[in-house]
């Protein structure tokens, strides 16, 4: 069946570095979306990436889709204290998987 | 506009009893799905509902059934439960698919 992987499983950070994160699916994606969980919290939709080598930005956060539509990255620039929490690619083909998140921590 | 609204937001149960969650979707939603999220875990789809009707299933056992209603809102029932059922339960809705979901703030299950 379809699934998705992702890595890193954890990531720490000081404040003010980048972080990346990247997924990958074992099949043709006809969508990617990225959520991010705050601790405590449930997922929140970010974006959806749909057409092939897709690149969108929203502030200091940078989503790439894949050219074979099956990998992403998300990468966030200088980081701040407010980015802390778990996020998680999913990737759709009449489902959406969810992989299993990469944990982000960033000290002060 | 009212988001995703689960019921209820914590539960106790006995291994071996029966548990229904509930969910009421988002204003213009039609489209509901069901995850299951292990502590330090990603969501794990249950199915997916969509005119009253099951569309897509994950890799749940027949204990895990479940409902949408003509408004759309949705059940999710789970029989004999066992100690590993104990998660959160995560109802996430959506204008049908490729448009992102939203989810609601789940069920907590705690089975003992």
């Amino acid at each position: 069946g379809q699934q998705v992987m992702q890595i890193p499983q954890y990531q720490h950070v000081q404040e003010g570095e980048d972080f990346t994160t990247y997924c990958n699916s074992s099949t043709t994606l006809s969508n990617i979306q990225w959520y991010k969980q705050r601790p405590g919290g449930h997922p929140v939709f970010l974006i959806q990436l749909v057409k092939s080598g897709e690149v969108k930005k929203q502030k200091r956060l940078t989503f790439q889709f894949g050219e074979a539509k099956k990998n992403s990255s998300l990468h966030i620039t200088a980081t701040q204290t407010t980015d802390v929490g778990t996020y998680f690619c999913a990737g759709e083909n009449n489902k959406l998987i969810f992989g299993a998140g990469t944990r982000l921590a960033v000290h002060p | 506009d009212a988001g995703v609204t689960q019921s209820p937001t914590h539960l106790i149960k006995t291994r071996g009893q029966q548990v229904t969650l509930r969910c009421s979707p988002k204003s213009g939603h039609d489209t509901v799905s069901w995850y299951q999220q292990a502590l330090g875990q990603g969501p794990q789809f249950i199915f997916q509902y969509y005119e009253e009707e099951e569309r897509q299933r994950g890799n749940f056992p027949d204990r895990f059934s479940g409902h949408q209603f003509p408004n759309y809102s949705s059940e999710l029932n789970v029989n004999a439960l066992l100690l590993g059922d104990s998660a959160l339960y995560l109802c996430a809705s959506s204008l049908g698919q490729g448009n992102g979901y939203t989810f609601g703030s789940g069920t907590r299950l705690t089975v003992v």
